[in-house]
């Protein structure tokens, strides 16, 4: 079956330090990544995506993603943390076969002042 | 505002009630949905509709009843629910759906805040 991981339930970083939040997937074919960022009380909002072309894909508020084909990976990073930036994170995956969303459990993100 | 408003955006009911949730959009967009976010999973798909048809029903209980009666709203009628249905309802839109299949996997969703349910 093809599906997304989110291996952690949650990552702490302090403030003005790098932060990457891991995401592998496993599809058949090429795979079709998203990022999706939810703040407190708020719905998911889009940051980015990979379809096709460069490996390293930038994003809204400062976000980066490095699709990663032999590590099946597409983690997403920031240079330098801000405490707004904590909240949970999706990453998601088109399942080649359904043409569906496929989400993680989500990453909880807190950036410590 | 993100462009999807849901209302209302906090709802107590108990398991013999009736009630209902709305979605609205305001981005032009021809696809809808529902999902359901419950803590620690990944969210579940419930219902996709394009062009107020229903093209996904992901074997929701009858006690969930969807309803789009045009391209900017849509409705999720409660009925009889159960404790484990309490979780945040979260609809969202997109532009269109791609295929015939009803896939939408590479399609960019715009999410509303949700609605969160408890029942009691």
């Amino acid at each position: 079956a093809q599906s997304v991981a989110q291996p952690e339930d949650q990552v702490n970083v302090a403030e003005g330090n790098p932060l990457t939040v891991k995401c592998t997937y496993s599809v058949s074919g090429n795979p079709y990544l998203f990022w999706y960022v939810q703040y407190p009380n708020r719905g998911l909002q889009f940051l980015l995506k990979y379809i096709t072309g460069d490996n390293l894909v930038k994003g809204s508020y400062g976000f980066e993603a490095e699709f990663n084909k032999s590590q099946t990976s597409f983690h997403l990073k920031k240079p330098s943390a801000l405490v707004s930036d904590s909240a949970l994170y999706f990453c998601a995956v088109r399942d080649s076969n359904t043409d569906k969303l496929i989400f993680g459990t989500g990453t909880r993100l807190q950036v410590f002042p | 505002e993100t462009g999807v408003t849901q209302t209302p955006r906090h709802l107590v009911m108990g398991m013999t009630n009736k009630k209902s949730l709305k979605c609205e959009q305001h981005l032009g967009h021809n696809a809808m949905y529902w999902y359901k976010q419950s803590a620690k999973k990944p969210l579940e798909l419930m219902f996709v509709y394009s062009l107020e048809e229903r093209v996904e029903n992901n074997s929701v209980p009858s006690r969930f009843s969807p309803e789009c009666p045009n391209s900017s709203h849509l409705f999720l009628h409660l009925h009889t629910l159960q404790p484990e249905d309490s979780a945040l309802y979260l609809c969202a839109s997109s532009q269109d759906l791609l295929g015939t299949s009803g896939g939408y996997g590479a399609n960019v969703l715009t999410f509303g805040a949700g609605s969160r349910l408890t029942v009691l």
